[in-house]
């Protein structure tokens, strides 16, 4: 049974390109949460997703950065034109419900680097 | 999001010494309140969790202590040994809705040998 796996672990880009970052969550899973850590800084919350559905997004900057969970296949974290402050880790997490007793379950992260 | 304000920011510990991480919080609606361990290149992982219904809780050599009247939480880490040497972070979140757990900013633990 596979964990929450993200890709790719490490990812550069340089300014004004697009990055995609996917995240596939636990089998069984429907609930995929998206946060983003700088260093020195704790892990903010940016979307909140079901399947083919965005639940919450206020942690979204409005502008350059999307996401999307489909009926089939990983959820994705799309951030276009990007920009040095975007360089950090970003962290995709699942659950198997809703509610607070369900443990989200993280995946390693991927690590942005824009140069 | 209502903050989550966590301290200290590092922490260094002697091995078989205890460690203690403490959290507060302004939300009087959060109801669940984990504690993630997080090592280098690591994705956080559960540690341990508290409701508020209970003052205590205990697995292992990890304690979460819990005072809802000061809105304050804290983690205690008994016999502190070098493997437990990560970032942790404390969250919040209130049932009834989406779960979002609204993070500290971690603190960088490391246990000396």
């Amino acid at each position: 049974n596979a964990g929450v796996m993200q890709n790719p672990r490490h990812l550069v880009r340089r300014r004004g390109q697009e990055a995609r970052l996917r995240c596939s969550p636990m089998k069984g899973h429907s609930h995929v949460y998206w946060y983003r850590q700088l260093p020195e800084e704790g892990l903010k919350f940016m979307v909140y997703l079901q399947k083919e559905n965005i639940i919450d997004e206020s942690g979204m900057p409005k502008e350059r950065f999307s996401a999307e969970f489909p009926k089939e296949g990983p959820s994705i974290l799309r951030i276009q034109q990007v920009v040095r402050g975007d360089s950090a880790a970003y962290f995709c997490a699942s659950s198997f419900s809703r509610g607070t007793d369900t443990e989200a379950f993280f995946g390693q992260g991927t690590r942005l680097t824009v140069v | 999001q209502q903050q989550v304000k966590q301290s200290p920011q590092s922490l260094i510990v002697q091995k078989g010494g205890i460690s203690i991480i403490n959290c507060a919080y302004e939300n009087t609606a959060f109801d669940y309140f984990p504690w993630y361990q997080q090592f280098p290149g690591k994705g956080p992982a559960l540690l341990i969790a508290i409701r508020p219904d209970v003052s205590e809780k205990k697995e292992g050599r990890f304690t979460i202590s819990f005072n809802k009247s000061a809105k304050q939480f804290s983690l205690h880490i008994m016999d502190s040994q070098p493997g437990d040497s990560a970032t942790y972070f404390c969250a919040a979140s209130k049932s009834g809705g989406s779960y979002i757990p609204t993070f500290g900013r971690g603190t960088s633990l490391i246990v000396h040998p």
